[in-house]
């Protein structure tokens, strides 16, 4: 069975850091590209960022390009994103996301339930 | 960016009934079309790929047509279990965008 599990979802102020990671099991991991995508409170998903297989292709969505890396560890099979300069609209349930083949040009096979991150002073 | 609207915001039908979801794209998408289910507190589940293909699992109620520019998902036989926001989504061009959702509430 395929799981996504996020973590490292918490309150931080305007204009801090914080690491999401997402960790994956029952499939194997570099076989597929991976995404975020957030839902703000009571609002639509967007998506935020994909990499590919082997981490040498990597999206952004505009609103986030520049502050957000996404990166992926195959041997431990996992997922990050890490986020700086964060803002208030930033705030958001995060979705990490599995495509149904090696890129990230699809749609979203399967998804975790997400990691809450609240940016507020 | 391609945006991707939905109608109605909430669609109020009764159990057994039949529910009719639109989505429609600013350009075409071609056949790059998705449909979500998302229940309160759980995470969004594909139902539908390539406008037309049922992921697995999914139930043969559901179903989704349209072309280039305008998508419909049909819930034939509406169960309980069946009362959720249901988004489309786009991957012919970058950035995967997403509708704003269609709530299918119990009338």
């Amino acid at each position: 069975e395929v799981q996504l599990v996020e973590s490292g979802g918490r309150v931080v102020r305007p204009g801090g850091s914080l690491r999401l990671s997402c960790a994956a099991s029952g499939f194997t991991f570099d076989d597929y590209g991976m995404s975020w995508v957030r839902q703000a409170p009571g609002k639509g998903l967007e998506w935020v960022s994909g990499i590919n297989w082997n981490g040498g292709s990597t999206r952004y969505a505009d609103s986030v390009k520049g502050r957000f890396t996404i990166s992926r560890d195959n041997a431990k099979n996992f997922l990050y994103l890490e986020m700086n300069s964060l803002r208030a609209e930033d705030t958001a349930l995060y979705h990490c996301a599995r495509d149904p083949g090696l890129g990230i040009e699809w749609y979203f096979e399967f998804w975790g339930r997400g990691t809450l991150v609240i940016v507020s002073s | 960016e391609i945006v991707m609207t939905q109608s109605p915001a909430t669609l109020s039908v009764s159990p057994g009934e039949r529910a009719t979801l639109s989505c429609r794209a600013s350009q075409s998408v071609s056949s790059n079309l998705a449909w979500y289910q998302q229940k309160p507190g759980q995470a969004p589940r594909l139902l539908i790929y390539g406008v037309s293909i049922r992921a697995t699992g999914i139930p043969a109620r559901f179903s989704g047509s349209g072309s280039g520019t305008e998508f419909t998902l049909t819930i034939s036989i509406l169960q309980s279990e069946d009362f959720a926001v249901y988004y489309c989504q786009q991957y012919n061009k970058w950035p995967r965008t997403f509708g704003q959702g269609t709530k299918v509430e119990i009338k």
